[in-house]
C-alpha cells in the first residue's frame, strides 16, 4: 500500500498570501495525483488531478506541481473561500487508492 | 446537471449489515466507473471500492474486503454498497463518486454522503 503523508497539518496564512501544502508518496506514483478541497459539512471538491491539471471550474490561484513522490499544492492569494482541509490522493496502478490525512488551512 | 444522491444509512447493531444505495442522474450511468469513499467523524476520507461500468470487475481496500460488496444496476442508474458484518469502526459519513470519463479516479462528482453509525 502506498502511503501518502501531507505536511503541515496546519497551515496558518493570512487572505490575500501564497499558501504551500506538501504531499508525499511512500514510493512513486508518477503524475497520478489528486487535490480535493472540503469545507464543514460538505462534500470534498476536485481541484486539481494528474498532478498539474486543474479541474473544470477551478479557479487560476490553485496550481499543482510535481511527480514521483513529492507533490505541492498551491494556492497563490488566498481568498475567504479557501479556507478549508485539503487532501491529496494518488490513483497511480492498482488500489488501494489512499488519500493523505489532510492539511488544515486557516485564517492567521 | 450530475447528481449523485446516498440514501440507506443509519445506526445499526456490531454486526449488523446495511445496504447504501446512490441514485444518480445527469449522466450516463453505465458509461463510468463508480467508487464508495467513507469519511470516519473528524477524520480523513478512506478510498473504499470501485466498479466497473459493466459491474464486472471491483476492487476493494482490506480493511473492508470480505465484508462489503460493491455493485451495480445499470438500468436503475443505482450504486449500491452491501455492508456485513459492521464494526464500530465503520461508522463514517459514506460518499459515492463519479470519475473523470474514462478513468476510475479522480473522483470528479460527490453525493452529500449518508451517515453510517454502528453501535449497540
Amino acid at each position: 500500500e502506498i502511503v501518502m503523508t501531507q505536511s503541515p497539518a496546519t497551515l496558518s496564512v493570512s487572505p490575500g498570501e501564497r499558501a504551500t501544502l506538501s504531499c508525499r508518496a511512500s514510493q512513486s506514483v508518477n503524475s497520478n495525483l489528486a487535490w480535493y478541497q472540503q469545507k464543514p459539512g460538505q462534500a470534498p471538491r476536485l481541484l486539481i488531478y494528474d498532478a498539474s491539471t486543474r479541474a473544470t471550474g477551478i479557479p487560476a490561484r490553485f496550481s499543482g506541481s510535481g511527480s514521483g513522490t513529492e507533490f505541492t499544492l498551491t494556492i497563490s492569494s488566498l481568498q475567504p473561500e479557501d479556507f478549508a482541509v485539503y487532501y491529496c490522493q494518488h490513483s497511480h496502478n492498482w488500489p488501494p487508492y489512499t488519500f493523505g490525512q489532510g492539511t488544515k488551512l486557516e485564517i492567521k | 446537471q450530475v447528481q449523485l444522491v446516498e440514501s440507506g444509512g443509519g445506526l445499526v447493531k456490531p454486526g449488523g449489515s446495511l445496504r447504501l444505495s446512490c441514485a444518480a442522474s445527469g449522466f450516463t450511468f453505465s458509461d463510468y466507473y463508480m467508487s464508495w469513499i467513507r469519511q470516519a467523524p473528524g477524520k480523513g476520507l478512506e478510498w473504499l471500492s470501485y466498479v466497473s461500468t459493466s459491474g464486472s470487475y471491483t476492487n476493494y481496500a482490506d480493511s473492508v474486503k470480505g465484508r462489503f460488496t460493491i455493485s451495480r444496476d445499470n438500468a436503475e442508474n443505482s450504486l449500491y454498497l452491501q455492508m456485513n458484518n459492521l464494526r464500530a469502526e465503520d461508522t463514517a459519513v459514506y460518499y459515492c463518486a463519479r470519475p473523470i470519463r474514462g478513468l476510475i479516479l479522480p473522483h470528479l462528482d460527490w453525493g452529500q454522503g449518508t451517515l453510517v453509525t454502528v453501535s449497540s
